[in-house]
């Protein structure tokens, strides 16, 4: 069973850069046809997908965070990361990692980690 | 940008009672929806995929239907467990969420 484990600082100052990163266990991230996602979740509201990578370095990002996002991937590690720069109090949330196939829906996901931006 | 719009935004049900909500897309999705539940301080899961498919593991009182622009999550008998809020996702183009529908238990 595929498992996914979110991991980064829980505090970030207003104004720099949130750095997550998510480690693959129980299977490679450079299987055949599998695309990895962050997805978001501010307390009490709904989810918004942030971006996606395939292993090769591929990316996709949402549009309306596409210039503050930079997700990269790591083979050697099994592991991708999410960058969000700029952050305001708005980019507080829970952030999930997530598996996927092409233009598929997730269908493994990490626990979760909650960051919260503020001075 | 593609925009999932859920209704009703809470629900309250009784156990055993068949269960509906909406889901509705700005332009057609073909079948490109998913359903997924989400319990609190837990990560989403999903029950559907391709509209009506029932992801491997999912109680069968969970069935979904629709195309293009209009779908829809039943859930025939409502059990204590299903108290939840549940997500539609579209992805024909990207991935764009519903806002989440609340059911609760009566």
């Amino acid at each position: 069973q595929l498992q996914l484990q979110e991991s980064g600082p829980g505090l970030v100052k207003p104004s720099e850069t949130l750095s997550l990163t998510c480690t693959v266990s129980s299977g490679s991230i450079s299987s055949s046809n599998s695309y990895w996602g962050w997805i978001r979740q501010p307390p009490g509201k709904g989810l918004e997908w942030i971006g996606s990578i395939y292993y090769s370095g591929s990316t996709y990002y949402n549009p309306s965070l596409k210039s503050r996002v930079t997700i990269s991937v790591d083979t050697s590690k099994n592991q991708f990361s999410l960058k969000l720069s700029s952050v305001t109090a708005a980019d507080t949330a829970v952030y999930y990692c997530a598996r996927h196939l092409p233009q598929w829906p997730f269908d493994y996901w990490g626990q979760g980690t909650l960051v919260t931006v503020s001075s | 940008d593609i925009q999932m719009t859920q209704s009703p935004s809470t629900l309250s049900a009784s156990v055993g009672d068949r269960v509906t909500i909406t889901c509705r897309a700005s332009q057609s999705i073909n079948s490109w929806l998913a359903w997924y539940q989400q319990k609190p301080g837990k990560a989403p899961k999903l029950l559907i995929y391709r509209a009506s498919s029932l992801e491997s593991g999912v109680p069968s009182r969970f069935s979904g239907s629709g195309s293009g622009t209009d779908f829809t999550l039943t859930i025939s008998s409502l059990q204590p467990d299903d108290s939840a809020t549940y997500y539609c996702q579209q992805y024909n183009s990207l991935y764009t969420f519903g806002q989440g529908t609340k059911l609760e238990i009566k």
